[in-house]
């Protein structure tokens, strides 16, 4: 089972920021957050990680709680092309290995 | 070039058939995936290989047969597969397994849609 957990779906009007909530409660102290989208059909991307300190890049900005408890995706000025399901994604212990598993994501839907 | 490549993009096979799908990167990634997805589901982890080796089979079903030929190639081989089976098929890759950080962000390929019928 994956350790996060997220709202099922959110709605953004396009140019407005877009913030995705992930609560990890259980992240161990060495453990990434990794956030990933998946439009229609299409494989995953890649958006952003983080360990500790937020993180920005041309994408999207990741603001980690000082708990380490959640995170927040923020997409600073959301467009239609911003639609898709958003993964948050922490790694998870399974019978002695350690292995990515999604959980069920958030999907956003941008709307004009 | 940060692609992952899979074929084919579609596949239609009934349930006697063996197929194989592909999927190659040339990023010097040296841990490739196999996940599969279901509709209105979040992709599944299916096997991981790390250094050409097998390292995690999620209890896949044998009908299912992974082959990493390469470092750069990752082969998925069906045989006396069932309509249940029918899913999109994603193979990613990423630098080193178990690292975290930038060596553990996984490259994914577009998928190959496969029906059983």
């Amino acid at each position: 089972d994956a350790k996060t957990t997220q709202p099922t779906s959110m709605d953004c009007a396009e140019g407005r920021a877009a913030n995705l909530p992930c609560n990890h409660s259980t992240i161990s102290g060495n453990e990434y957050v990794y956030w990933y989208r998946q439009i229609h059909s299409q494989g995953p991307q890649y958006i952003i990680h983080g360990l500790k300190n937020n993180e920005t890049n041309e994408m999207a900005s990741l603001i980690i709680t000082e708990d380490r408890k959640s995170s927040t995706l923020i997409l600073p000025h959301a467009t239609l092309r911003d639609t898709a399901v958003y993964y948050c994604i922490v790694r998870v212990m399974n019978s002695g290995y350690s292995t990515l598993t999604f959980g069920k994501g958030t999907m956003l839907l941008v709307s004009p | 070039d940060t692609e992952v490549t899979q074929t084919p993009k579609h596949l239609v096979m009934g349930m006697t058939n063996k197929k194989s799908l592909k999927c190659e990167q040339h990023m010097g990634h040296r841990a490739m995936y196999w996940y599969k997805q279901k509709a209105k589901k979040p992709p599944e982890l299916m096997f991981v290989y790390s250094y050409e080796k097998l390292s995690i089979n999620e209890s896949v079903p044998s009908r299912f047969s992974p082959e990493c030929p390469n470092s750069s190639l990752l082969n998925l081989h069906l045989h006396a597969l069932q309509p249940e089976d029918s899913a999109l098929y994603l193979c990613a890759s990423s630098q080193t397994p178990g690292q975290g950080g930038n060596r553990e962000k996984l490259f994914f390929g577009s998928g190959t849609q496969l029906s059983v019928l």
